[in-house]
């Protein structure tokens, strides 16, 4: 099956800094999916995003599918950014990266 | 516009006793339905997907069971609970025809099994 590989696993930003976080995965999807998950648990959409870029305020991704990765852009960080950010890749069956978690400190 | 319940949010439940969790879809019709679990913060593992009513494929040999009585409706049960099993559990949806719009998460159920 499609692996998805997240990097970093931890970063921990100070409140106003940018960072960039990348999912690649191992085989050609069709779907490709950022995931914000806030301390409640709550999975938050944030991208679909199988090729081009996107943006939503602070927030951007771009995915290029011919070298099979993705790039969430966070600018401007704030402390309500905090949380664990999923990429999910695939065809069929969403599988998902291990995330990376974010630490905002004010 | 398409929202997603899911309930109860949170459940304590002593080792051999039955379980029962419901997620119900609205404002949609024949959609994908999918049980997740993730356990230790981190990492969601698909249990369950089904396309449509009565059909169920399990991704992982487990303690647990699904069913889609209703074209809307997703249940995940256990008749005996494992310590085992304790985890946060997410119910999602998506579209059969396409998935322009990818999949959306319910509010999840956390389970500890005591």
């Amino acid at each position: 099956g499609i692996q998805v590989e997240q990097s970093p696993p931890d970063l921990i930003l100070q409140e106003g800094a940018n960072s960039t976080l990348r999912c690649n995965f191992s085989d050609s999807v069709n779907n490709l999916q950022w995931f914000h998950q806030n301390p409640w648990g709550q999975l938050i959409n944030l991208f679909y995003i199988p090729s081009g870029t996107k943006q939503n305020g602070r927030l951007s991704a771009t995915t290029v599918a011919t070298e099979r990765y993705s790039l969430l852009y966070i600018s401007s960080s704030q402390t309500t950014d905090s949380g664990v950010y999923f990429c999910a890749a695939y065809n069929n069956d969403m599988r998902f990266g291990a995330g990376t978690r974010l630490t905002v400190k004010p | 516009s398409q929202t997603i319940h899911q309930w109860p949010a949170t459940l304590v439940q002593p080792v051999g006793s039955p379980l029962s969790l419901e997620c119900t879809v609205e404002g949609t019709s024949n959609p994908n339905l999918y049980w997740y679990r993730q356990a230790a913060g981190r990492g969601l593992q698909l249990l369950f997907y089904s396309v449509g009513i009565g059909q169920i494929s399990s991704e992982v040999p487990q303690n647990l069971s699904a069913s889609r009585p209703q074209d809307r409706q997703f249940i995940l049960s256990s008749k005996k609970l494992l310590l085992s099993d304790s985890g946060f559990y997410l119910c999602a949806w998506s579209l059969t025809e396409g998935q322009d719009y990818g999949y959306t998460f319910g509010s999840g159920t956390r389970l500890t099994v005591v």
